[in-house]
């Protein structure tokens, strides 16, 4: 048990289409961080939530990608108009106090 | 430069053996450091935190050596469950965002 839970855990989508995932945190923890990472490669940052406040964006991330956190729980990442390039795990990942942080199993997308 | 670099290997060793492999870290101005453990196709796991005066947790040793640069993990008497790829995180001053290598392959065979 990651203490994370993230949906859906699969996603195929056609190339143009939205998708949303979501991620829900076990317990409280005020800290939220969405990532994104492809094979052979480290988690790549997207953006950071502490409490409802979204703190730091990646300037990779464009404007087709937003993410937000209303109550300071569970967070939705959405990717409009989806491209073969976003084909990648999603993860979002919690900590409570201290650096560290824990992931969700993740939300695999496949864009088609 | 990437901010996090690490040999991607893959290591090879034999069951019982000894594998040590470092990550070097371009900001200076850093703060916190950790060790993450992820098996293909899962999510990464926290493996252990590494202190300035380094630690140890069971076979696994990390070391942090701040004026060149870089952290360590050394896995003594390696078993095959230790197969896996090591990511090296960093914290930066001042930064919320926690920045991840590419990872180190570690395969241990029988």
């Amino acid at each position: 048990d990651t203490g994370v839970s993230q949906n859906p855990r699969h996603k195929i989508t056609k190339r143009g289409q939205n998708v949303t995932f979501r991620c829900d945190p076990i317990s409280e923890h005020n800290r939220l961080y969405w990532y994104r990472q492809t094979l052979g490669q480290g988690p790549e940052f997207l953006t950071y939530f502490q409490n409802e406040a979204q703190l730091e964006k990646s300037r990779l991330l464009s404007d087709r990608f937003s993410a937000e956190r209303p109550k300071g729980s569970f967070s939705t990442l959405e990717i409009q108009r989806t491209e073969q390039g976003d084909s990648a795990m999603y993860l979002c990942a919690v900590g409570q106090g201290s650096t560290e942080a824990f992931f969700g199993q993740g939300t695999r997308l496949t864009v088609v | 430069r990437k901010e996090v670099e690490q040999d991607p290997g893959p290591f090879n060793v034999p069951e019982g053996a000894t594998v040590a492999f470092n990550c070097t870290y371009s900001n200076s101005a850093s703060q916190s450091f950790f060790w993450y453990r992820q098996d293909c196709r899962k999510e990464p796991k926290l493996l252990m935190s590494v202190y300035s005066s380094g630690n140890e947790d069971g076979r696994f040793t990390a070391q942090l050596n701040r004026a060149s640069q870089y952290i360590s993990l050394l896995i003594r008497d390696s078993k095959l469950s230790d197969s896996a790829t090591y990511l090296c995180v960093v914290n930066f001053l001042n930064d919320y965002k926690l920045s991840f290598g590419a990872g180190t392959t570690v395969t241990v065979r029988a």
